[in-house]
């Protein structure tokens, strides 16, 4: 079993409709990124969570620190959220190192 | 104050040549990490470095692959005798401190192709 599992592996949404992505872990954790990859380009941090929500634009993140799981939410999606989210876990060792979930890869359809 | 900076952004290398790549991180950062992207797969950490040291390296390969982070001047991941399984992109990242979830900034990455 991963230590980091996201759902759905693939997701394809039409332009302006609510999405959800969720990660799940089960490591002890000292916090947890959301990233944006691109096709063919760099790495982008969304979000730094070590509780609750934060809010960006149209995005939103949570975490339930007890339950092991964060979401992401974007609304009213556009194609140009079409990208790979990727959940990562700071693990609680001294090294901060830093474990990816396998990544949701979202296409918004005009 | 210019983000994390890689280069070169895109690499090519015969099989048996050497590849190094550089990886300088943001201003005031002494804490680097580089991660492999193979193809159709997820990130993975390979190894954690202060200035001078290196902390963690628990996955980084066995053999060809070195990383070092001088006292001066970039990070440098540096895999010899390159082979076709090697080609991949390669991401670090830079955190200003350690403990309580620290943010990590990442580079654009270097994307090696071993032909």
């Amino acid at each position: 079993k991963n230590e980091v599992e996201q759902s759905p592996q693939n997701l394809t949404a039409q332009e302006g409709e609510f999405i959800t992505i969720n990660c799940s872990y089960s490591v002890g954790i000292s916090a947890l990124h959301w990233l944006q990859q691109h096709p063919g380009g760099g790495i982008v941090s969304l979000f730094m969570l070590s509780s609750g929500k934060k809010k960006h634009g149209r995005l939103i993140a949570t975490i339930n620190i007890q339950e092991k799981h964060s979401s992401l939410h974007i609304t009213a999606s556009h194609p140009r959220d079409s990208a790979v989210y990727i959940c990562a876990v700071i693990g609680k060792t001294s090294y901060d190192k830093v474990i990816f979930g396998p990544g949701t890869s979202l296409s918004v359809i005009p | 104050n210019a983000g994390v900076m890689q280069n070169p952004r895109h690499l090519v290398r015969r099989r048996g040549q050497e590849a190094r790549l550089r990886c300088s991180p943001m201003k005031g950062h002494s804490h680097v990490y580089w991660y492999r992207q193979l193809p159709e797969e997820g990130l993975k950490f390979m190894v954690y470095l202060q200035k001078e040291n290196i902390i963690d390296e628990s996955g980084m390969p066995k053999e060809r692959f070195s990383a070092e982070f001088p006292k001066e001047g970039p990070s440098i991941l540096r895999i010899q005798q390159v082979v076709r399984g090697d080609s991949a992109a390669y991401f670090c990242a830079s955190s200003l401190l350690i403990g309580g979830g620290e943010t990590q900034y990442f580079g654009p990455g270097t994307r090696l192709l071993v032909l």
